[in-house]
């Protein structure tokens, strides 16, 4: 199992600022997931970050808008650039663990983020 | 590509009753299967898995889902439900070939009323 640590666990920020999330685990894992949950919808995936690599993006999320940086196997950082109120969303990290890929993913708490 | 379908946006049920909800994806490869749990102001807790084997998989928390293949389902069902049940719940589909991505599904909110 692995247990993950989001800060911060929500935010309310001026549009055009930026805000950073921390995602912290407790072991070392080799990928780590970043979504996004706007109000009311599903999860997307953003990004999965690899340590050592860019991180690659998934269809309409650029890495102008949600740099995101992987130094080491249990930590991962996702910013959300120039805010606006459309960037209001939960955004969680999540890592998958198991000698079998994919046999279970784990989230973290979420940050949710609030732009005025 | 894979698709995850949850109908029911919303499911009220009185507590001690039996509870449904529904999952279909598509898929043209084969799948593993999850649902997921999330209470007010949390991440996503499993509830469980379908991997391989037994087409009837249990959780935690009394829960219990069924794969059927030619329905391409996986519906979530529990005999007898609780107030600390109220959450959303969401199906989500992976592939077994080689990729790492989730499919959600949009979530069923289950309403437990007294």
């Amino acid at each position: 199992s692995a247990v993950i640590s989001q800060k911060p666990s929500r935010d309310i920020c001026q549009r055009g600022t930026s805000l950073t999330i921390q995602c912290q685990v407790d072991s070392q894992v080799t990928m780590m997931f970043w979504y996004r949950q706007q109000p009311g919808q599903s999860l997307t995936l953003i990004a999965t970050a690899n340590q050592g690599s860019e991180a690659t993006y998934e269809s309409g999320f650029v890495i102008d808008k949600f740099p995101i940086s992987r130094p080491n196997l249990t930590f991962s950082t996702l910013t959300v650039s120039n805010m606006s109120p459309e960037d209001s969303s939960i955004y969680l990290c999540s890592v998958e663990t198991g000698s079998l890929r994919r046999t279970e993913a784990f989230f973290g708490q979420g940050t949710r983020l609030t732009v005025v | 590509a894979q698709s995850v379908t949850q109908l029911d946006s919303q499911v009220p049920v009185f507590e001690e009753a039996p509870v449904e909800l529904r999952c279909n994806y598509s898929s043209s490869v084969s799948v593993y299967l999850f649902w997921y749990v999330q209470y007010p102001n949390q991440g996503l807790q499993l509830l469980l898995k379908y991997l391989s084997g037994s087409t009837l998989v249990k959780g935690i928390n009394g829960f219990e889902a069924e794969f059927n293949k030619s329905q391409t389902s996986f519906h979530l069902r529990k005999p007898s439900v609780h107030i600390s049940d109220t959450a959303e719940y969401f199906c989500a589909v992976s592939d077994a070939s080689g990729t790492y991505k989730y499919i959600f599904g949009t979530g069923t909110r289950l309403k437990v009323l007294a």
